[in-house]
């Protein structure tokens, strides 16, 4: 059975840092591409962004409103995916959700996000 | 303003076919394949319809999608008290080189 668990959410101040983790199971971590999509209280979900897997370069793509502030990374060892957030601002509050797959690249645009996990609350406030 | 266009809500009575719509452009809808999730009060997303018109396994298949040139849908046929639920659309999006969601559509049962 397929298992995300995120962790590493909570209350963080403007400007701060934060790092989430999405621990996987029940699947080959390694074969597949990892993404994060965030959900706003009381708000539709938005993309956050996607890591590849190594096979295909370990390569990521993020939303514009996070880019140069998230980064995404991967311990293929642990079968943990990361997601760094620096320079938070109150519009990052969200429930950060860890899925699977959701990889896009030049040749290969069959990527969708299959699985999901529970979701993070992650709150920016002063 | 989400970039994929849907109603906020829609509704029906047990047993009807509902249609939920969602509007794109030839950057997305028009050239990428479009998704169906389906999200329970206080729930995760969940995946119900995958590359247009496939269901996963598990999936009922009063569930169906179709896509047609920048537009899709998402049918529900034997309308149940617990497909109420938020219903989103999402697809990639070629100029924005990112994923991009439907503002979602709040699917009630009356």
């Amino acid at each position: 059975e397929v298992q995300l668990v995120e962790s590493g959410g909570g209350l963080v101040q403007p400007g701060r840092s934060l790092r989430l983790s999405c621990t996987a199971s029940g699947f080959n971590f390694a074969d597949y591409a990892m993404s994060w999509v965030r959900q706003a209280p009381e708000k539709g979900l938005e993309w956050v962004g996607f890591i590849t897997s190594k096979a295909y370069g370990g390569t990521t793509e993020y939303a514009a409103s996070v880019r140069g502030r998230f980064t995404l990374s991967r311990d293929d060892s642990k079968s943990i995916a990361y997601l760094q957030m620096s320079s938070l601002k109150t519009e990052d509050t969200a429930v950060y959700y860890c899925t699977r797959g959701g990889g896009i690249w030049s040749g290969y645009r069959a990527g969708y996000f299959d699985y999901w996990g529970q979701g993070t609350l992650v709150t920016v406030s002063s | 303003q989400s970039v994929l266009t849907q109603p906020p809500s829609a509704s029906g009575t047990p047993g009807q076919r509902v249609t939920i719509s969602c509007s794109g452009s030839s950057s997305n809808i028009g050239s990428n394949y479009i998704y169906w999730y389906q999200q329970l009060p206080g729930k995760a997303p969940k995946l119900l319809i995958y590359r247009n018109y496939q269901r996963p396994s598990g999936v009922p298949d009063r569930f169906s999608g179709s896509k047609s040139g920048t537009s899709a849908s998402l049918a529900i046929s034997g309308l149940r008290s617990e497909d109420e639920a938020d219903y989103y659309c999402a697809g990639w999006d070629d100029s924005l080189s990112g994923w991009v969601f439907g503002g979602g559509t709040k699917l009630t049962v009356l």
